[in-house]
């Protein structure tokens, strides 16, 4: 039972244009929501959270929104760059156990 | 700082063998979390250390085991190693719960054959 679902595997834009990554989640009791970005033979790093009290949350070209009544967060990279290539993961956590769980992971590419 | 580093980068065991994996946390953090990452997906919760205790735990059978020392530095041990126990494992270090972010290690890429 996948509780962190990205569905779409993979996403390509133009460079200087908008990316929009989209994560839902299946359990209500998340309350606390992190982005990945992971580049080859690297491990993850992180990039931007939100606590479920906001609804969203910038820090530079990164804006992070949270829906909670439709269990959905999104990020969105303005202007996007050739450097973002990279695999963006959303994570949740419910911190009464304390635990980070992960989505599959979405392919950003960005075209020059 | 030297970040999170794991050891080995790589490594190749035969189905059937013990494996154990090291990580060193960034300086400054006190708990230590292991995920597996198979190809294709996401990382998946192991388990999470802190005060030298397993603290959280995900599905993962007890062949999956782990250590953290007094200096919070951590080990991963797998026992009786299968195929399908080849992936990357990712070790992250944060400090305290899981509302604040972690750091990641490159990673042991685990291969049984």
């Amino acid at each position: 039972d996948q509780q962190v679902k990205q569905n779409s595997p993979s996403l390509s834009v133009q460079e200087g244009r908008i990316s929009i990554l989209n994560c839902d989640y299946t359990n209500s009791m998340f309350d606390y929501f992190l982005w990945y970005k992971k580049y080859p033979a690297e491990g993850p790093t992180f990039l931007i959270s939100i606590s479920s009290i906001k609804d969203k949350n910038e820090d530079g070209r990164f804006t992070v929104f949270l829906n909670k009544s439709a269990k959905h967060l999104s990020l969105h990279i303005v202007p996007s760059q050739p450097g973002d290539s990279a695999v963006y993961f959303c994570a949740a956590s419910d911190t009464s156990y304390d635990k980070v769980i992960f989505g599959p992971g979405t392919s950003l590419s960005v075209i020059p | 700082d030297a970040g999170v580093t794991q050891s080995p980068t790589h490594l190749i065991k035969t189905r059937g063998q013990q494996v154990t994996l090291r990580c060193s946390p960034k300086s400054g953090h006190d708990t230590v979390s292991w995920y597996q990452q198979a190809l294709g997906q996401g990382p998946q919760f192991i388990f999470q250390y802190y005060e030298e205790e397993e603290r959280q735990r995900g599905n993962f059978p007890d062949r999956f085991s782990g250590h953290q020392f007094p200096n919070y530095s951590s080990e991963l041990n797998v026992n009786a190693l299968l195929l399908g126990d080849s992936a990357l494992y990712l070790c992250a270090s944060s400090l305290g719960s899981a509302n604040t972010e972690a750091f990641f290690g490159q990673g042991t890429r685990l291969t049984v054959v």
